[in-house]
């Protein structure tokens, strides 16, 4: 099972920061919070992932708590083409494959 | 550079039959995963290959199985299909093992339906 809980769904305005949030409660020390995004019809997309300090890339930043036990992505300014599914996912190092949760449904209206 | 690639994008099986999906990784990629994911619900985890050893296996029948080549491609075969196997597989390269903390990449996926 998912070890993640996320609001099914949320909306934003096109140009807004969309901000995702996910409770991760029962986080242990060697995992990582990873997330992804899945557009309609295609495979899962790689956003960013981050262990114990705050993380930003070109898509996306990323806020983890103190204590870890939640996280928020931030997309900056979401387009359109922002609508998707987001997947926050924990993991630990070592042989243990993503376990996917239902997402949140992000949907960017114009 | 090439992404994940997965042949079919489509299939369409009858029940009972076998099928084989195959999936291409990202050059210099090791690992290998498949997942399961019917409609509504996030990827289901079925098989891990790193090096061409099964790493990891999800709570799928024996009616599954999947292998890696030298090439490090995969192959993913299905047995017996059911109404129930109708869904999209796809599959995942990254450098290392899944929760190494590296990411994973996705293929488009292989839509399969079973009438």
């Amino acid at each position: 099972d998912a070890k993640t809980t996320q609001p099914p769904s949320m909306d934003c305005a096109e140009g807004r920061a969309a901000n995702l949030p996910c409770n991760h409660s029962t986080i242990s020390g060697n995992e990582y919070v990873y997330w992804y995004r899945q557009i309609h019809s295609q495979g899962p997309q790689y956003i960013i992932h981050g262990l114990k300090n705050n993380e930003t890339n070109e898509m996306a930043s990323l806020i983890i708590t103190e204590d870890r036990k939640s996280s928020t992505l931030i997309l900056p300014h979401a387009t359109l083409r922002d609508t998707a599914v987001y997947y926050c996912i924990v993991s630990a190092v070592g042989n243990t494959p993503l376990v996917f949760g239902k997402g949140t449904r992000l949907s960017v209206i114009a | 550079d090439a992404g994940v690639t997965q042949s079919p994008t489509h299939l369409i099986k009858t029940r009972g039959q076998q099928v084989t999906l195959r999936c291409s990784p990202i050059s210099g990629h090791k690992s290998v995963s498949w997942y399961q994911q019917v409609l509504g619900q996030g990827p289901q985890f079925i098989f891990q290959y790193y090096e061409k050893e099964e790493r990891g296996r999800g709570n799928f029948p024996d009616r599954f199985s999947a292998r890696q080549f030298p090439n490090y491609s995969s192959e993913l075969n299905v047995n017996a299909l059911l109404l129930g196997d109708s869904a999209l597989y796809l599959c995942a390269s990254s450098w290392q093992l899944q929760g190494a903390g590296t990411e994973a990449f996705f293929g488009q996926g292989t839509r399969l339906t079973v009438v």
